[in-house]
């Protein structure tokens, strides 16, 4: 089974308006971190945010939130306000406590902002 | 210099060369890893290092040789590559292993081309 799994590959959004990429995850470990990252055509992957599972409240970084429904096992990514420059791809990745050692990352959402 | 360097940039290569991408992190990480990106295909975990050690080998063929002669300097050694060996090819730096609450930071990656 998919350790990570993004349904969108490509998505559209008015600029200013606020939009949610899906990301659902598959794990038996009750320790784990979710992360996205953003990957513009540059081809550099930047961290945006990070969700532990143990973690009350659903983290936010400036525009960005996720919205973590765990007995869902989803951690969608939220842009508030979305720029010109939120065009990009970009990928959910998850890390497991016992085998720390891996990042499993989905296959991304290519997220282009219309003007 | 801060963050995750690689170089180079952009590499060409013919299947009988000899190459090697290198990169350097500045944060002082102790764990270091190869991604392989392919279009429209999910991250490959290549190679993980911890503390100069070998930790993950991803089934890798052995036309790619990891090095880590430090916590702050890996390699990629390339010899007789393919055509389907053509990726973004990045590395990847992150603190302690557990619990799984650090995320990698990327470097910006090497466009590989093999004729």
């Amino acid at each position: 089974a998919q350790k990570i799994t993004q349904t969108q590959p490509g998505m559209f959004v008015q600029e200013k308006e606020a939009v949610t990429l899906d990301c659902t995850y598959d794990t038996s470990d009750p320790s784990y971190g979710l992360f996205w990252y953003k990957q513009p055509s540059s081809g550099e992957m930047i961290f945006l945010i990070y969700q532990g599972s143990y973690d009350q409240q659903n983290a936010t970084e400036g525009r960005y939130s996720l919205n973590f429904q765990k007995a869902r096992k989803s951690a969608n990514l939220v842009i508030s306000a979305s720029q010109l420059g939120d065009s990009a791809m970009y990928f959910c990745a998850m890390r497991e406590g016992d085998s720390g050692n891996q990042f499993y990352f989905g296959t991304g959402t290519s997220l282009t902002v219309i003007p | 210099e801060t963050g995750v360097t690689q170089t180079p940039r952009h590499l060409v290569m013919g299947m009988t060369n000899k190459k090697s991408l290198k990169c350097e992190q500045h944060l002082g990480h102790n764990a270091m890893y190869w991604y392989k990106q392919s279009a429209k295909k999910p991250l490959e975990l290549m190679f993980v290092y911890n503390f100069k050690e070998q930790t993950e080998n991803n089934s890798v063929p052995s036309r790619f040789s990891p090095e880590c002669p430090n916590s702050s300097h890996l390699f990629l050694h390339l010899h007789t590559l393919q055509p389907e060996d053509s990726a973004l090819y990045l590395c990847a730096s992150s603190q302690d292993f557990r619990p799984p609450i650090y995320e990698q930071y990327f470097g910006p990656g090497t466009r590989l081309t093999v004729t």
